[in-house]
């Protein structure tokens, strides 16, 4: 099944840059589709975060960049906040599925 | 807004099948875009289950495409999402969102998910 590859975590103090790494394939990311990535906090549905690699919908905080090369792409969190805290994946449109395909999550950790 | 709200028993026995439904407001679903389920068992990651379009075409993930069926009624602005023969590994929140899919500025196609329900747990057990 494919899926894209996330570091389970990272953490980093308030104020810190954290970046999150997301590896795929040949039939997703290495293809050319774009990436987007989503913020779940505790309990609750995820939220678009970065879609089209770098685009920010709005009243997503600039704080919170992405990019692409190749086959990998980054989610940057600068001046990491306490409420940045929460589980963050990626996603791309992978073309053996015909539909999405997600990242593995990463956890994020504010010391 | 656009606003998705699933329903649907949050427990079904072992073999049975599941069966949820996505109410659609802020939005008519004739209108356009794919409506999309995605299920997250217990402390895991998100997985992208299949899709369907406005006009009824739909694309499942090949893992659970001899399971899933998903169906739109657009009068009533809903789609739903039906699982069968489940067993415990089923077991999951399931999301329903709105997928968004055009070209960048270099052509380069883009799927993704703008609207989210608020997701709802269903059980397998018996």
């Amino acid at each position: 099944q494919s899926v894209l590859t996330q570091p389970p975590s990272v953490s980093g103090a308030p104020g810190q840059r954290v970046t999150i790494s997301c590896t795929g394939s040949s039939s997703n990311i290495g293809a050319g589709y774009d990436v987007h990535w989503y913020q779940q906090l505790p309990g609750t549905a995820p939220k678009l975060l970065i879609y089209g690699n770098s685009n920010r919908p709005s009243g997503v905080p600039d704080r919170f960049s992405g990019s692409k090369s190749g086959t990998s792409a980054s989610l940057a969190i600068t001046g990491l906040q306490a409420e940045d805290e929460a589980d963050y994946y990626c996603q791309s449109y992978d073309s053996s599925l015909s539909g999405g395909v997600f990242g593995t999550g990463t956890k994020v950790t504010v010391l | 807004q656009v606003q998705l709200q699933e329903s649907g028993p949050g427990l079904v026995k072992p073999s049975e099948t599941l069966s949820l439904t996505c109410a659609v407001s802020g939005y008519s679903i004739s209108s356009g875009y794919y409506w999309g389920w995605i299920r997250q068992p217990p402390g895991k990651g998100l997985e992208w289950i299949g899709s369907i379009y406005h006009s009824g075409s739909t694309y499942y993930n090949p893992s659970l495409k001899s399971r899933v069926t998903i169906s739109v009624d657009t009068s009533k602005n809903q789609f739903s999402l039906k699982l069968s023969s489940v067993t415990a590994a089923d077991t999951a929140v399931y999301y329903c969102a709105r997928a968004e899919n055009d070209y960048d500025s270099s052509g380069y196609y883009r799927y993704y998910f703008d609207y989210w329900g608020q997701g709802t747990l269903v059980t397998v057990s018996s």
